[in-house]
């Protein structure tokens, strides 16, 4: 079974551009998170999907930050315009629905904003 | 902002031996709780979980959790240097399914 995809591994931008991320789940996966984790640091949630549904956005920078799952399978993360303290591992992971289920991650994007 | 509380460490212990890594949550609702592997530059990566009070073995590992405590706890036996790597506590709070994550226990088995 495929793990999580995440695409690009890395990505070096200049402050105020735009960058996309893009993760494909595992299949069957109706379950999709985006996590950003800094050094040092756990992961910290952005967004949680049941399917196409956006159902905790709490945490994402809504100022700067987007996402979309327009089919319930693959997601894309924006970051438009970046800052330097975007720069982190931009993690994606994917769990079965439901509560007590395990959620499994991606290789992950490290952003280097300069 | 529901807390999930590790040790930062280092945590060092000599190949061979037992290591205990211990988590506290602030969520007395919670009901699943799951430890990750992150090894440097890599990804969490799922080792345990946990849904009942009480000890769950696999292997050389074994989940502990004492809900009335909010306490969870990972031992490590017979450590091995491949087991150095940072351990993640993550726990599924009651008002949803994300996972909230500590910050991490750094594990460092010397030979």
């Amino acid at each position: 079974e495929a793990g999580v995809v995440q695409s690009p591994r890395y990505k070096i931008i200049e402050k105020k551009q735009p960058v996309a991320f893009w993760c494909n789940p595992i299949s069957g996966h109706n379950t999709l998170y985006w996590y950003r984790q800094n050094l040092g640091q756990g992961p910290e949630l952005l967004i949680r999907y049941e399917n196409e549904e956006a159902v905790d956005d709490s945490q994402l920078p809504k100022d700067r930050f987007s996402a979309e799952r327009l089919k319930g399978v693959d997601s894309t993360l924006k970051i438009q315009p970046a800052e330097l303290g975007d720069s982190a591992v931009y993690l994606c992971a994917s769990s079965r629905s439901g509560g007590n289920t395990e959620a499994f991650f991606g290789q992950g994007t490290r952003l280097t904003v300069v | 902002q529901k807390e999930v509380e590790q040790n930062s460490g280092p945590l060092s212990v000599p190949e061979g031996a037992i290591a205990s890594l211990n988590c506290t949550y602030s969520d007395r609702g919670s009901q699943s709780f799951f430890w990750y592997r992150q090894y440097s530059g890599k990804s969490p990566e799922l080792i345990m979980f946990i849904y009942s009070n009480g000890d769950k073995e696999d292997g050389r590992f074994t989940a502990q959790l004492n809900k009335a405590s909010q306490y969870v706890s990972l031992l490590i036996r017979d450590s091995q240097p491949s087991d150095s790597a940072t351990y993640l506590c993550a726990v599924n709070g009651n008002s949803g399914y994300a996972l909230n994550f500590g910050k991490g226990t750094s594990l460092l088995v010397t030979p």
